[in-house]
């Protein structure tokens, strides 16, 4: 089984702030994702990355991919309450169909 | 808008009881997941589905099975529930482009007492 682990496990900041989530691993991925998940809802996808080195934003979210593929970061930029919630990685390896969860960031951004 | 529908919120049973977890999508996905999450210790793969009848066993398929009779329908059953079983329980699809579970239901919390 591939482990993820994810750093830290908790966070809590005031609105307007930056911060940064890990998501780590000593297996390599061909793909990893990012959800966020509500309280009382499911995951939703924020978005894969495939390419080593690859970076996407999503608007205030900045997602990394390691050159290696074993490792993704989030930064989030001015940090909104309404980003609060579990943030999940999920890498992919070989095997067609199943992907490996971290057990999340819990985020809490006060206004 | 894109749905991943199950069919119960909360669901409370007792030890030893079939137990049946429904979901629909209505998105034509190939491919439709069981995962359970727990405080701690993150989503795990239970089973997954590529295809009507077909399954895959995932991480920790002990204790469950799993029925995939209409694309748009798997189900997930307990057969004989114990009380570590008590979990959050969700379903996702995906298309076969992406094998990865792209869009999740809201979550089923199993009660077993």
């Amino acid at each position: 089984t591939q482990l993820l682990e994810q750093s830290p496990q908790f966070l809590s900041i005031q609105e307007g702030e930056n911060l940064t989530v890990y998501c780590n691993s000593s297996s390599v991925f061909s793909s990893l994702q990012w959800y966020r998940q509500e309280p009382g809802e499911g995951p939703v996808l924020l978005v894969t990355v495939v390419t080593g080195g690859e970076v996407k934003k999503l608007k205030r979210l900045t997602f990394q991919f390691g050159d290696a593929r074993k490792d993704s970061s989030l930064h989030i930029t001015a940090a909104q309450p309404g980003d609060t919630g579990l943030y999940l990685c999920a890498g992919k390896g070989g095997y067609a169909g199943k992907s490996t969860f971290g057990d999340g960031t819990t985020l809490t951004v006060k206004p | 808008d894109v749905k991943v529908t199950q069919s119960s919120r909360y669901l409370v049973k007792r030890t030893g009881e079939k137990v049946f977890l429904e979901c629909v999508q209505d998105m034509d996905h190939e491919n439709m997941f069981w995962y359970r999450q727990d405080p701690g210790l993150g989503l795990r793969l239970i089973y997954f589905s590529y295809d009507v009848k077909m399954k895959e066993k995932g991480d920790i398929p002990e204790g469950y099975s799993v029925s995939r009779e209409k694309k748009e329908r798997f189900s997930l059953i307990l057969e004989s529930a114990s009380t570590n079983q008590t979990s959050m329980y969700l379903c996702a699809s995906s298309s076969v482009q992406g094998p990865q579970p792209q869009h999740f239901g809201d979550g089923t919390r199993l009660s077993i007492l």
